[in-house]
């Protein structure tokens, strides 16, 4: 079993939409939340950026983590064209030194 | 501008051959990362160091090799041993606290390499 398992998709929304996207862990001991954006052949970016249980909201984005259910979200309200890339999803445990973990990615197509 | 560049953007390798890929960061950060990815299965960890002179082995380290003369270079040479080079490799770059902070992770824009 992976230590981290995405969805790979793909998911196709319409123009508008509000995306779910989704990931599951196992080792309850992570701390640190990560989603990461990546277009097509480019380095991935950072999006969101979370500390244990809780909401955090950007924009049009907001994060969730649920530790109790070692589970994380990463929410799109109103879905655009440009939103269109793969959204890794990361974590790691507490302590600077420790090294990230990253699932599968999941690819986004949001259509005109 | 501050940030993590890599080069070429697109590398073949010929049968035998070592390749190396380059990675410089200008953001003074302690620690480099190589990173593969292969479509569908997300990022796997080559190497990484955290300190100038000491590197260590990621999860697939074989057939791979670098250096860190310098704190702002951490290039990756491909060498033959590796059977299936082809890939998108990523070098990526982050700040080292020793409180139980998380410094953020930051990426290049990638180097992809495939076999002639």
């Amino acid at each position: 079993q992976k230590e981290v398992e995405q969805d790979p998709g793909p998911l196709s929304v319409p123009e508008g939409a509000i995306v779910s996207l989704n990931c599951t862990y196992s080792n309850s001991a992570f701390q640190y939340f990560m989603w990461y954006r990546q277009y097509s052949r480019k380095g991935p970016e950072l999006l969101m950026y979370t500390y244990s249980s809780g909401n955090k909201e950007d924009g049009r984005f907001t994060a969730q983590v649920d530790k109790s259910s070692k589970y994380i979200s990463l929410f799109i309200r109103d879905s655009q064209p440009s939103d269109s890339a793969t959204y890794l999803c990361a974590m790691t445990l507490s302590g600077g030194y420790n090294k990230l973990i990253f699932g599968a990615g999941t690819r986004l197509a949001v259509h005109p | 501008d501050g940030g993590i560049t890599q080069s070429p953007k697109y590398l073949f390798r010929k049968e035998g051959q070592n390749v190396t890929l380059s990675c410089e960061q200008n953001l003074n950060h302690d620690a480099m990362y190589w990173y593969r990815q292969d479509p569908g299965q997300g990022l796997r960890l080559i190497y990484y160091s955290q300190i100038v002179n000491d590197f260590q082995k990621g999860d697939i380290a074989e057939g791979y090799s670098v250096s860190r003369e310098k704190k702002e270079s951490f290039p990756l040479t491909v060498t033959s041993a590796q059977k299936n080079p082809t890939a998108f490799y990523l070098c990526a770059s982050r700040r080292l606290v020793q409180d139980s902070s998380n410094e953020k992770l930051f990426f290049g824009s990638g180097t992809q390499l495939s076999v002639l």
